[in-house]
């Protein structure tokens, strides 16, 4: 069964180091999406990708964030300074898109997850 | 803001009995889906509601949306240790729909044997 595969499953970085996570997307999917939970808090939308570009993104999404799809297969985010506050557990996931008019189911396959660590 | 707020946000039950868990808001939202989240795994879903009043089943698992499509809720019959986990619902707003899933708080469900 196709999967969202993530790597790495765990790193532990430096504050103000940059950081990148990589992801690979189910291939015949169209969008692309971060989320990530910080330890024991909800699930929060960073930022969707669509025909290569940014579709929408959350106020978590400032300018230390940056998202690219650099060769048709993966999809990454960089953090470019990292804060304590970015350890969190991230999760990217994949959809094949949706319709409005069609009500698509919009089913989002998600990740294992990379767990970031700043210290 | 859209905030979804899930109770209770913890249940331990025995198995077989029944349970209910709640998703609410203030906001409408153009559909509403349930995701179900195993330590160390990211979010599975479990359905995609769309219309308002909608009931959908799964096995022993009925879910309804609010006919204002503000709220849900998500009745287990008979629970099994094999479902515990962490649910969550996630809303999709009117005008960005799946693009931009806003998540609940939680419920985390513990059935013992």
């Amino acid at each position: 069964e196709p999967e969202v595969t993530q790597t790495p499953s765990h790193q532990v970085t430096q504050m103000g180091q940059e950081v990148i996570l990589r992801c690979v997307p189910i291939s015949n999917h169209l969008y692309f999406y971060w989320y990530r939970q910080i330890l024991g808090q909800k699930v929060e939308f960073l930022v969707s990708f669509y025909n290569n570009e940014i579709s929408e993104k959350s106020e978590i999404f400032d300018d230390q964030f940056s998202v690219e799809r650099p060769d048709g297969s993966n999809f990454t985010l960089k953090i470019r300074s990292t804060k304590l506050e970015d350890s969190a557990m991230y999760f990217c996931a994949s959809s094949e898109g949706w319709d409005r008019s069609q009500a698509s189911t919009g089913e989002l396959f998600f990740g294992e997850g990379s767990r970031l660590t700043v210290l | 803001t859209q905030l979804l707020e899930q109770s209770p946000q913890f249940l331990s039950i025995q198995e077989g009995e029944n349970l209910t868990v709640y998703c609410n808001s203030s906001s409408v939202f153009s559909s509403l889906q349930w995701y179900r989240q195993e330590p160390g795994e990211g979010p599975v879903l479990l359905v995609t509601v769309v219309t308002g009043g909608e009931v959908k089943k799964l096995k022993r698992l009925t879910f309804q949306f609010g006919d204002a499509r503000k709220d849900s809720s998500l009745h287990i019959t008979a629970a099994q240790p094999g479902d515990t986990g962490l649910y969550l619902c996630a809303g999709a707003g009117v005008n960005t729909g799946f693009q931009k899933l806003v998540f609940g708080t939680g419920t985390r469900l513990l059935v013992s044997p």
